[in-house]
Order: structure tokens, then C-alpha cells, then sequence
């Protein structure tokens, strides 16, 4: 078990690009969350899945922001034509029920 | 709007000092959790507190959960430089009083001074 993986660990891309993300969570976790977070502020909720199944995705989420989990295993996050205010660090987390969650390492994404 | 509060946003300590941080929360919650982020790094999950009242302790870490549930403490005994970090609370305020979702607090940073 090596715990969350994410990549790639940085990625700068010029405005108006696509970028993704992938997420690998462990194995046993069923449930994912992306969370984004920006310099002195707490991780703040993107989206969660349960298994495959994407029960909840946050108001702040605009439409180029989309995110699956193909057979309940890793994640990807997509964003479509990137804007400068979507420069930030993109955490991904994993939990078994009602415990703590694992996070990964983060994509940090500047948008030039 | 806010729904939880964590205080203080700074704190800078010598060496040995003791190291305290509130949250408090305008509801009930069913849990809260806290968790450190060291500079540079990603949250780490440190405990969960379900019960009133509850109190657990780490070596020098002390956590506690409020008789209303609605606000917690982190108290840290003779702060190390290890102990550097982000210490943010994170609760259920959203999801319905399930886990599945937190939203975190904005965080105390602790800086200890050698």
C-alpha cells in the first residue's frame, strides 16, 4: 500500500488550455474526493465519489470541471480552458466510511 | 457563509512553549477531525472526536471535543520543531451529518523558534 498517488505533481499550462489530472487512491478506499486548496486557506470540497458513482459535486464547480472514476478505481479531473483563478494545488483524498481521510500529494496547477 | 471558525490564524512559539488552537462551530456536529499540513506537504489525518465531552491524547498532543459539540482544541505540550505545520479542524457542516464530505477550517499555522 503506498498510500494516494497523484500526478503529475506539477503542471503549468497557458490560459486557455485543457489540463488533467489522475488520482490513484488505495485500493480498499471507496470513496474519493477531489479537493482544491490556494496559499493560506483549508482544502475546500470539489467533488466526491462513492465507488464509480459521483454522488456529489460542489456549487463552486463550473462546467469546465469535470471529474470521473471509471470502475471505482482512479480518478481523473479535467479542466477545460483554463483560467488564471485555477491556479492551485488539486488535492485528492480516500476514505473507508466515516473515518479520516488519506490525501495525496497534490497537482499544483499555475496558470500562465 | 462561515461556518467554522479557527483561532488563532498565527501563532508563533519558542521552543518548549504550549500550543493551543480552537474551532468552533455555529451547529451541532456528529464528529470533527483534525489534521496537519507540514509546508510544502498535504493534509495528514491526526484523529476523529465523536463523543461529548470526548479527550484523547497523542504524546503531546491533546484533542477535545466540546460538551455541545460545537467547538474542539488542540493543545500541544512543549512545542518541537517537528511540530511546525498547519493544524486544520475539518466536520461534516454540509453533508448532512455524515462524514463523506468535510469542509475544513482556514487553519492555525504554528511556527516554533528554536
Amino acid at each position: 500500500d503506498t498510500g494516494v498517488s497523484q500526478n503529475p505533481r506539477h503542471k503549468i499550462t497557458k490560459r486557455g488550455q485543457n489540463v488533467t489530472f489522475r488520482c490513484d487512491p488505495i485500493s480498499e478506499h471507496n470513496r474519493l474526493y477531489w479537493y482544491r486548496q490556494t496559499l493560506g486557506q483549508g482544502p475546500e470540497f470539489l467533488t466526491y465519489f462513492q465507488n464509480e458513482a459521483q454522488l456529489e459535486k460542489s456549487r463552486l464547480l463550473s462546467d469546465r470541471f469535470s471529474a470521473e472514476r471509471p470502475k471505482g478505481s482512479f480518478s481523473t479531473l479535467e479542466i477545460q480552458r483554463t483560467e488564471q483563478g485555477d491556479s492551485a494545488m488539486y488535492l485528492c483524498a480516500s476514505s473507508t466510511s466515516n473515518y479520516g481521510y488519506t490525501f495525496g500529494s497534490g497537482t499544483r496547477l499555475t496558470v500562465v | 457563509g462561515q461556518q467554522v471558525m479557527q483561532i488563532p490564524q498565527y501563532q508563533h512559539v519558542q521552543e518548549g512553549e504550549d500550543f493551543t488552537t480552537y474551532c468552533n462551530s455555529s451547529t451541532t456536529l456528529s464528529n470533527i477531525q483534525w489534521y496537519k499540513q507540514r509546508p510544502g506537504g498535504h493534509p495528514v489525518f491526526l484523529i476523529q472526536l465523536v463523543k461529548s465531552g470526548e479527550v484523547k491524547k497523542q504524546k503531546r498532543l491533546t484533542f477535545q471535543f466540546g460538551e455541545a459539540k460545537k467547538n474542539s482544541s488542540l493543545h500541544i505540550t512543549a512545542t518541537q520543531t517537528t511540530d511546525v505545520g498547519t493544524y486544520f479542524c475539518a466536520g461534516p457542516w454540509d453533508s448532512g451529518g455524515s462524514n463523506y464530505k468535510l469542509t475544513f477550517g482556514k487553519g492555525t499555522l504554528l511556527t516554533v523558534n528554536p
